[in-house]
């Protein structure tokens, strides 16, 4: 099983839809956890943290459940300029290592 | 503020060169990773430093070296490439306590 699994998409859907990501995670003692946006031939930038109690930052709403080992990402009210590649991102508290998920690629259309 | 500067943003190589991608950071942190992403995957570490004079292997570290003399540079050595190095290369660095990785704009590096 890989450590961080996402479905790799493309979730195409259109401007002003709701669409939500999930990614699971093998290693139980992880620690932190976040999502990543990654544009096309772009390095990956810092989308948000996801925090135990789940967190909001404007249109975009992180959750964690420990329980079942998963994180999601939802996006409310899509624009165009939200399409790109999402990297589900965790680290496993082993020598600061973070390990990337293959990213979810999220197409929004007119 | 540079941030993660990376050289050179493209490279060609021919089978059994050898090369060095550079980084450097200017944000003095005590961490720098080295990425590699293929085509349609996720990144895979390769190499990481915790602090001057400090290196680890990552995941897939056959085919390269690494050295940290300074806080500030993370080269990358490439000796002897191969097809299956043609890849898009990260720099990130990140302070201590804090897990959020700056990255470099990436070298895109082909081998044929």
């Amino acid at each position: 099983r890989k450590e961080v699994e996402q479905d790799p998409g493309p979730f195409n859907v259109p401007e002003g839809a709701t669409v939500a990501f999930n990614c699971t995670y093998s290693n139980s003692a992880s620690q932190s956890f976040f999502w990543y946006r990654q544009d096309c031939r772009k390095e990956p930038k810092l989308l948000m943290s996801v925090y135990s109690s789940g967190n909001e930052d404007g249109r975009f709403t992180a959750q964690l459940n420990r329980a079942s080992q998963y994180i999601s990402l939802l996006i409310r009210d899509s624009k165009l300029s939200d399409s790109a590649t999402y990297l589900c991102v965790v680290n496993t508290g082993t020598a600061s290592k973070l390990t990337f998920g293959t990213g979810t690629r999220l197409q929004v259309t007119l | 503020n540079a941030g993660v500067t990376q050289t050179p943003k493209f490279r060609i190589l021919k089978i059994g060169q050898s090369m060095t991608l550079q980084c450097t950071q200017d944000m003095n942190h005590n961490y720098m990773y080295w990425y590699r992403q293929d085509p349609g995957m996720g990144l895979k570490l390769i190499y990481y430093s915790v602090g001057a004079g400090i290196t680890d292997k990552g995941e897939v570290p056959n085919g390269y070296n690494v050295s940290r003399s300074t806080t500030e540079d993370f080269p990358l050595r490439l000796e002897l490439a191969a097809p299956s190095q043609t890849s898009v290369y990260f720099c990130a660095s990140r302070s201590i306590g804090a897990n959020v990785l700056t990255f470099g704009a990436g070298s895109r590096l082909t081998v044929l």
